[in-house]
């Protein structure tokens, strides 16, 4: 069946220890997006890729890159994860314009704590 | 401004009873996209509906039901004789165009909906 897949689905890493998720799908989309989610809180976009272009949240901290170095994989960068930064990461993908009216199809997450 | 309100916060219903969630959204585009998600509590969020600006036609898919009221700016759904396994978050979202004609989803807070034995 066609998806995407997060890895790991849960993630430890300690105050400052730069950490990576990984996201991969073969629904063949050209959009890859990266949420995070808090306890009780709506998904917050971080950043998009519409094909190779990437597109930051204005307020996305700096802490937070993004990597996509093919269609089918996007990659998280934690630089010096906080313990604010705990929380579930979200990858999602679709077809066409970004965040357009075609729906997002989400992985099952990696949840990250911060130790 | 855009936004989309899920009054709602929790809703608690015992099984076999219909339940509505209710979504109002704001939006000053002509041409938007609504949807709904269903997050049960593994954390995966299910797409189950989208719903184009131009298409007012209420939809049915198996015990759900959609209502699109552009009057209202209302798409609330509907639930008949819930499951156990319907419990879940569910968030409704709105796509419009921001100034750089980028989409995005602007999501509501969700509605928690418990249904019991």
């Amino acid at each position: 069946d066609a998806m995407v897949i997060q890895n790991p689905r849960y993630q430890v890493t300690q105050f400052g220890k730069p950490v990576t998720l990984s996201c991969s799908q073969t629904l063949n989309h050209n959009v890859m997006y990266w949420y995070q989610q808090k306890s009780s809180q709506a998904p917050k976009l971080l950043f998009h890729y519409y094909d190779k272009d990437f597109n930051n949240e204005a307020d996305t901290p700096d802490n937070f890159q993004s990597r996509r170095p093919n269609t089918s994989f996007c990659f998280l960068d934690i630089r010096s994860p906080g313990l604010g930064d705990a929380a579930m990461y979200l990858c999602a993908t679709s077809r066409g314009l970004p965040g357009g009216g075609n729906e997002q199809f989400f992985g099952p997450g990696t949840r990250l704590t911060v130790l | 401004a855009q936004k989309v309100t899920q009054a709602q916060t929790e809703i608690s219903v015992v099984e076999k009873e219909d339940v509505t969630l209710d979504c109002v959204y704001e939006t000053r585009d002509t041409t938007y996209y609504l949807f709904w998600y269903k997050q049960p509590p593994s954390g995966e969020l299910v797409f189950l509906i989208r719903r184009n600006s131009f298409d007012e036609q209420n939809e049915i898919s198996g015990r759900y039901s959609w209502n699109f009221q552009k009057s209202t700016s209302s798409f609330n759904f509907t639930i008949t004789a819930s499951q156990v396994v319907d419990s879940a978050v569910y968030f409704c979202a709105l796509s419009e165009s921001d100034a750089g004609n980028n989409r995005k989803l602007i999501w509501g807070l969700g509605t928690s909906l418990a249904v019991n034995p």
